[in-house]
């Protein structure tokens, strides 16, 4: 099972948007509405920010949005904020192993 | 609240064992999915495996890396996840978390211990 592929970096200002693609194959991305989405900021632990595509933990900014299309799922910050500077990785279940995303950095610029 | 508290790492030979352990509070450990997943320093997440409630069968799932040198196991009267890796390499170096899963994904992750394998 290969990994996911992400952008290595994005980056924007605070106020703007910016938008992480996530691309699998149909074996997992194309296969299931069971992407998830992890910000990790510098040595913490891994916090669930999107699962089943797009729906939203308790807690997590409505600034943050999720969405999918054939292969290639996406994760959407609006309003960007400084405090939204990690590394956010994506996660597919692939009926049976889960695989995660290569990850992204988003730096506030 | 819930906690993962994960212990157990160190440093370890090539091809030597070490068993992690992972306490749970503040859920139902017991009919809850649980997982491992690790992180090489300076890389990304990488998914171990994970075992299913005993209600639903207690059956374990592996990565290719590490099916059949690792051993996940749970002891529900201690709230605890267990993993037993052996023939360890140093492509096994890495923080290892003990996560909740949810259908589809990781919704609890615990702070992470770190295994380092080097001679």
């Amino acid at each position: 099972q290969s990994a996911l592929t992400q952008p290595r970096s994005v980056s924007g200002s605070p106020g703007q948007s910016v938008t992480i693609s996530c691309t699998g194959t149909s074996s997992d991305v194309g296969g299931y509405n069971y992407v998830s989405w992890y910000q990790q900021h510098p040595d913490k632990a891994p916090k669930l920010m999107i699962y089943d595509v797009s729906k939203r933990p308790s807690g997590v900014p409505d600034r943050f949005s999720g969405s999918k299309s054939g292969n290639t799922a996406s994760l959407t910050i609006s309003g960007l904020l400084a405090e939204d500077e990690a590394d956010y990785y994506c996660c597919s279940y692939a009926g049976g192993p889960y695989v995660f995303g290569t990850g992204t950095k988003v730096t506030v610029l | 609240e819930v906690q993962l508290v994960e212990s157990g790492g160190g440093l370890v030979k090539p091809g030597g064992s070490l068993r992690l352990s992972c306490a749970a509070s503040g859920f139902a450990f017991s009919t809850a999915w649980m997982s491992w997943v690790r992180q090489a320093p300076g890389k990304g997440l990488e998914w171990v495996g994970r075992i299913k409630s005993k209600t639903d069968g207690g059956t374990t799932e592996y990565a290719a890396p590490v099916k059949g040198r690792f051993t996940i196991s749970r002891d529900d009267s201690k709230n605890t996840l267990y993993v037993q890796m052996n023939s360890l390499k140093t492509e096994d170096t890495a923080v290892y978390y003990c996560t909740a899963i949810a259908t589809g994904y990781f919704h609890r992750w615990g702070q992470g211990t770190l295994v380092t394998v080097s001679s």
